[in-house]
């Protein structure tokens, strides 16, 4: 695809729900990151994914959160029992390799926890 | 102490003017260093990355790094009204893949 895309844009849920976020990187693009952004606070690492495998998940907050990758291609972020503390917006971001450091951002997922 | 400091703002310039962003990190052995623009609603985008103490310039915009006293700003040259938005200063430690650490961001507005 063009850019990064990321669904649903905006998500509304119930305390103790599961969500579930997509991303779809840049066609080619090898290196899939996952970013959250609080309100007034800068983007926060989640997960780093080099092809299918992820290598890095250390800042997934709790075993709450999982992701995965499938086909090098989509990646899902999930959430279950989500809290109100998990309202943020999701960023996913791809490069086109592990070492290119041109990160390109989608428009992200709007979370909101009532 | 956050790893990476940034002034909230907002900064107003006048448009023309030069507008000055700064940063601070904690962390001596962070390697490369980057500016992104986010504007409200939207997804950041990378406008100027540096990697060794100096400037950088690329158009408008001039990235600064001093190692030693671990600060990172960008300068932008004869600010415009479309220059406002938030920009975020993101530092990458460990290197090997985009692990940024990033700041909270600048909010600068350029008024006309």
């Amino acid at each position: 695809g063009a850019g990064v895309s990321q669904s649903p844009s905006n998500k509304v849920t119930e305390k103790g729900k599961d969500v579930e976020l997509r991303c779809d990187p840049i066609s080619g693009h090898t290196a899939l990151y996952w970013y959250r952004q609080s309100l007034g606070q800068g983007l926060e690492f989640l997960i780093y994914f080099q092809g299918n495998s992820a290598p890095d998940k250390s800042g997934l907050p709790s075993d709450r959160f999982s992701a995965e990758r499938t086909g090098g291609s989509v990646s899902t972020l999930t959430i279950q029992r989500t809290q109100q503390e998990d309202s943020a917006v999701y960023l996913c971001a791809s490069s086109l390799s592990r070492t290119n450091e041109k990160l390109f951002f989608g428009s992200g997922t709007q979370l909101s926890v009532l | 102490q956050k790893e990476v400091e940034q002034n909230s703002g907002p900064l107003s310039v006048p448009e023309g003017a030069i507008a000055s962003l700064n940063c601070t990190y904690s962390d001596r052995v962070s390697q490369s260093f980057f500016w992104y623009r986010q504007y409200s609603g939207k997804s950041p985008e990378l406008i100027m990355s540096i990697y060794s103490n100096g400037d950088k310039e690329d158009g408008r915009f001039t990235a600064q790094l001093n190692k030693a006293s671990q600060y990172v700003s960008l300068l932008i040259r004869d600010s415009q009204p479309s220059d406002s938005a938030t920009y975020l200063c993101a530092v990458n430690r460990d290197g090997g893949y985009n692990k940024l650490i990033f700041g909270a961001g600048t909010r600068l507005a350029v008024h006309p």
